[in-house]
């Protein structure tokens, strides 16, 4: 069964810092691997998938890597914004479109 | 991109009555659906997969007599918690792919409900 675990748990830092949130998977056999964003009280916003052949994913200020030997990813957010205070899950893919979630990092940035 | 729009957001109701939340990709067609459940500062755990014309598959531990699931057009699946307890409280949200869109999937906004 896959578990799914964040570190850390929450984070603050001061504003045009850059950050990396870390995210770690018991099996290594996952499909494809997802970040999301969630704001208090709201829906998940998808940010990066990165699919099981590939090592990262890049979107803006976001990089994503994928090491499927450690069973670990990163989130790198480069010159962090307050806009980017939310929750980040990750979320580990298997087949059949079946995501099994971490516990999220809450991240705040300070202005 | 894709759209899945879920309402309510939000609902209080008395216990021992029945919750219906309704989750509807705009502008695709979803043969599947996917419902969770999120306990405060708890992860998203995966209730049961929503499939069009056919049963629901609930996750282990999910009681499917509890959590009515029907997904009866490619576009709308319902999640009906019945007699609602205070336990039942929670944040629902549903997820879909969208066939034309890659492997992304996406979420509605999610509903939180109360149970008094």
């Amino acid at each position: 069964k896959q578990e799914v675990t964040q570190i850390p748990a929450a984070l603050s830092v001061p504003e045009g810092e850059n950050l990396v949130l870390n995210c770690s998977f018991t099996d290594s056999a996952i499909y494809n691997l997802q970040w999301f964003r969630q704001d208090p009280g709201k829906g998940l916003t998808s940010l990066l998938l990165i699919q099981s052949s590939q090592r990262e994913q890049t979107s803006g200020r976001l990089n994503a890597s994928l090491d499927k030997s450690s069973g670990r990813s990163t989130l790198y957010i480069a010159a962090s914004q307050p806009g980017d205070s939310a929750t980040y899950l990750c979320a580990g893919g298997s087949s059949g479109d079946k995501l099994t979630f971490g516990t999220g990092t809450r991240l705040a940035v300070r202005p | 991109g894709a759209v899945v729009s879920q309402h309510p957001s939000w609902v209080i109701c008395k216990s021992g009555t029945s919750v219906k939340i309704e989750c509807r990709s705009l502008d695709f067609q979803a043969t599947t659906m996917f419902w969770y459940r999120q306990f405060p500062k708890q992860s998203l755990m995966l209730m049961a997969t929503s499939n069009e014309g056919s049963k629901a598959t609930y996750e282990q531990g999910v009681e499917k007599d509890k959590f009515l699931i029907n997904h009866a057009s490619l576009t709308l699946s319902t999640l009906t918690v019945t007699s609602a307890h205070p336990e039942d409280s929670s944040f629902y949200i549903c997820s879909a792919r969208d066939p034309q869109g890659g492997e992304k999937l996406f979420f509605g906004s999610g509903t939180q409900l109360s149970v008094l």
